[in-house]
């Protein structure tokens, strides 16, 4: 499997654009996991899905963000409308089950918002 | 949530052993003990995981100990490939509300020297 992949590695917007963050898991897995990495807070959960549910969004920072899975191999990470704060990198990862299971997590997504 | 404490930078010579803290005084019983670590510029992968026993696999050992309020992480022989943040995480097996979750702290910065 070529592990999780996500696109695009780089992007770069201006404020208020939107922004869409995509991420492919392994296939077989059933749990996908969205996070942020910044130098102030570190690498945070944003929200998690199993079996294409959302689970737990309460890391979601705001109504500006969204996220989907309409299929077990695809999910988007939506920011509408984009803000300088929101300039991160997002990791996208996936497990086969949870509590000790293992996550993968993929090469993430810089964003940068001007 | 159990917290974990890690020191905050160390550093090592290539090709010998490694020992990375970790503590944990309010873990409960149904908390696995997760490393993972993060090099420049990738996201982070997945190094050992356990629960009570010791546990050794073709990265690391994981050394649990007896009243499990702490862990250390053992390179045996570090390498330049080795240099990179390590998180000691701790993961809900139980179903509570932070089951399945991974809480990334600020983690290790593991320096390794030629």
């Amino acid at each position: 499997d070529a592990g999780v992949i996500q696109s695009p590695r780089h992007e770069v917007t201006e404020m208020g654009q939107e922004v869409t963050l995509r991420c492919k898991p392994i296939s077989g897995h059933d749990y996908l996991f969205w996070y942020r990495q910044t130098m102030m807070r570190g690498l945070e959960l944003l929200i998690y899905f199993n079996n294409n549910v959302p689970i737990d969004d309460s890391g979601m920072p705001e109504d500006r963000f969204s996220a989907k899975m309409p299929n077990a191999s695809f999910s988007t990470l939506k920011i509408q409308p984009s803000e300088p704060r929101d300039s991160a990198v997002y990791f996208c990862a996936s497990s086969f089950g949870t509590g000790f299971a293992i996550q993968y997590f993929g090469a993430g997504t810089r964003l940068s918002v001007l | 949530d159990a917290k974990t404490t890690q020191p905050n930078s160390m550093e090592s010579n290539e090709e010998e052993p490694v020992h990375l803290p970790c503590n944990h005084s309010t873990i409960s019983g149904t908390d696995y003990i997760h490393w993972y670590r993060q090099l420049p510029s990738q996201g982070p992968e997945y190094v050992i995981h356990g629960l009570t026993s010791n546990v050794n696999n073709r990265m690391a050992s994981l050394a649990i100990a007896e009243d499990r309020k702490s862990s250390t992480l053992i390179l045996h022989r570090a390498t330049l490939r080795d240099a990179a943040v390590y998180y000691c995480i701790l993961s809900d097996s139980a179903g509570g509300t932070s089951y399945g979750k991974l809480t990334f702290g600020q983690g290790t910065i593991l320096t390794v020297h030629p």
